[in-house]
């Protein structure tokens, strides 16, 4: 089974601070996803990476920074911590090009104080 | 840009009954995903259908595409307690594009 691994479920950071959030896949994907979820507004789609060291905007890019040094980690990175940035984030990695089966990981809700 | 529109957004139902969740897209999509989120838990991909008049079922849920109505459904019979979660369903271009969701509520 393809496993998806987000190593902070629960964050509670200050306002101002740099956050890391990190992800792992096992199945050698290359497509990696870092999505945003809130109530009614379903998912988001921050920044995605098709491939090592390569990085596309999503559709909410704005604050949010991505690095992906190795095939099997995308890590996203808030610069500076915002209120408006307490959310749940999920991890996603795919199999090459587009339309194949996204695959999750558990999520990371992060709180913004 | 995809559009995706589902209906209803929250749904209640007993137990026995069945019901139809819609899923409306905007534009040609390559395929349409259906996805299922428990409380607290990650996304898990339930059907992906690839062409026009695609029919998949797994146990009491049954899902359907036409795409020139640029709709799919999700059809549950005979509900039951285990199937209450969020349903989402998902078109295809350049990424995908996920509806707001269906928050789905059986009662006994």
């Amino acid at each position: 089974d393809v496993k998806v691994t987000q190593s902070s479920r629960y964050l509670v950071k200050r306002t101002g601070e740099k956050v890391f959030l990190e992800c792992v896949q096992d199945m050698d994907h290359e497509n990696m996803f870092w999505y945003r979820q809130d109530p009614g507004l379903g998912l988001r789609l921050i920044y995605f990476s098709y491939d090592v060291k390569m990085k596309e905007k999503g559709d909410i890019p704005e604050g949010y920074s991505v690095s992906r040094e190795k095939k099997e980690r995308f890590s996203l990175i808030l610069e500076s911590a915002s209120t408006n940035q307490t959310s749940m984030y999920l991890c996603a990695s795919s199999l090459g090009g587009t339309g194949n089966t996204i695959y999750f990981g558990e999520g990371s809700w992060l709180t913004v104080v | 840009e995809l559009k995706v529109e589902q209906n209803p957004l929250f749904l209640s139902m007993q137990e026995g009954k069945n019901y139809t969740i819609y899923c409306n897209y905007s534009t040609t999509s390559d395929r349409l995903y259906w996805y299922r989120q428990d409380p607290g838990k990650s996304l898990e991909s339930l059907f992906v259908l690839l062409s026009n008049g695609a029919v998949k079922q797994e146990g009491r849920l049954m899902a359907s595409l036409d795409t020139k109505a640029r709709l799919s459904t999700l059809h549950i019979t005979a509900a039951v307690h285990d199937l209450s979660a969020t349903y989402f369903c998902a078109g295809t271009g350049n990424q995908f594009y996920f509806g707001t969701g269906t928050s789905l509520t059986v009662i006994p």
